[in-house]
């Protein structure tokens, strides 16, 4: 059974570019949640789907968003990218109603 | 809303001998407790978590914790450290009865020495 898996495992990208990172959920699971951890801090929540809808919202701008996929599998967006984007973004997945996440290997995101 | 604070951003211990890790939370309800672990260049693992019943918890790799309602804390323990658990390990909280975000100390860094 696999775990939760992220994609790619690392990027560089330009300020003012847009990213997009990938997470497949833990079998069985149909909730998603991102996080971001910058270096020498614990993660912090951006925003979690659920049914292919943002449930909930961290203090995060607009310049994050989401998406949810049938297959519940989903991506995180970030436009117009500053140097402080720069950090480990981490996708959990969980079962609705369930308050356990299991967490994939994180995305290392450098902006230049 | 709620908060977690890791009083020690770094414990070094010598090998073989016991650690405590200490962990205090803030919340106006009810909330579940975690500890996870990261290994260098990895994600997160669960190492053990709080939910309800018995207040002394035990998880993966020799690690334990106990929940204290009246002090709000949730110190990590284990007896006898060994190399391999050199780590960044953080505590957790989310809010009890619902589906919801994880909030996160910043970690405290576990440093064996040899």
């Amino acid at each position: 059974d696999a775990g939760v898996t992220q994609s790619p495992t690392h990027l560089i990208k330009t300020r003012g570019q847009q990213v997009t990172l990938r997470c497949s959920p833990k079998s069985g699971h149909d909730t998603v949640s991102w996080y971001q951890q910058a270096l020498g801090q614990g993660p912090q929540f951006i925003f979690q789907y659920y049914e292919e809808e943002e449930r909930q919202r961290g203090n995060f701008p607009d310049r994050f968003s989401g998406h949810q996929f049938p297959n519940y599998s989903s991506e995180l967006n970030v436009n117009a990218l500053w140097l402080g984007d720069s950090a480990l973004y981490l996708c959990a997945s969980s079962v609705a109603g369930n308050h356990e996440q299991y967490f994939g290997p994180g995305t290392r995101l450098t902006v230049t | 809303a709620q908060s977690v604070t890791q009083l020690d951003s770094q414990v070094p211990v010598f090998e073989e001998a016991p650690v405590e890790l200490r962990c205090n939370y803030s919340s106006s309800v009810s909330v579940y407790l975690f500890w996870y672990v990261q290994y260098p260049n990895q994600g997160l693992q669960l190492l053990l978590k709080y939910l309800s019943g018995s207040t002394l918890v035990k998880g993966i790799n020799g690690f334990e914790a106990e929940f204290n309602k009246s002090q709000t804390s949730f110190h990590l323990r284990k007896p006898s450290v060994h190399i391999s658990d050199t780590a960044e390990y953080f505590c957790a909280v989310s809010e009890r009865n619902r589906d919801d975000k994880i909030i996160f100390g910043k970690g405290t860094r576990l440093h064996i020495l040899p």
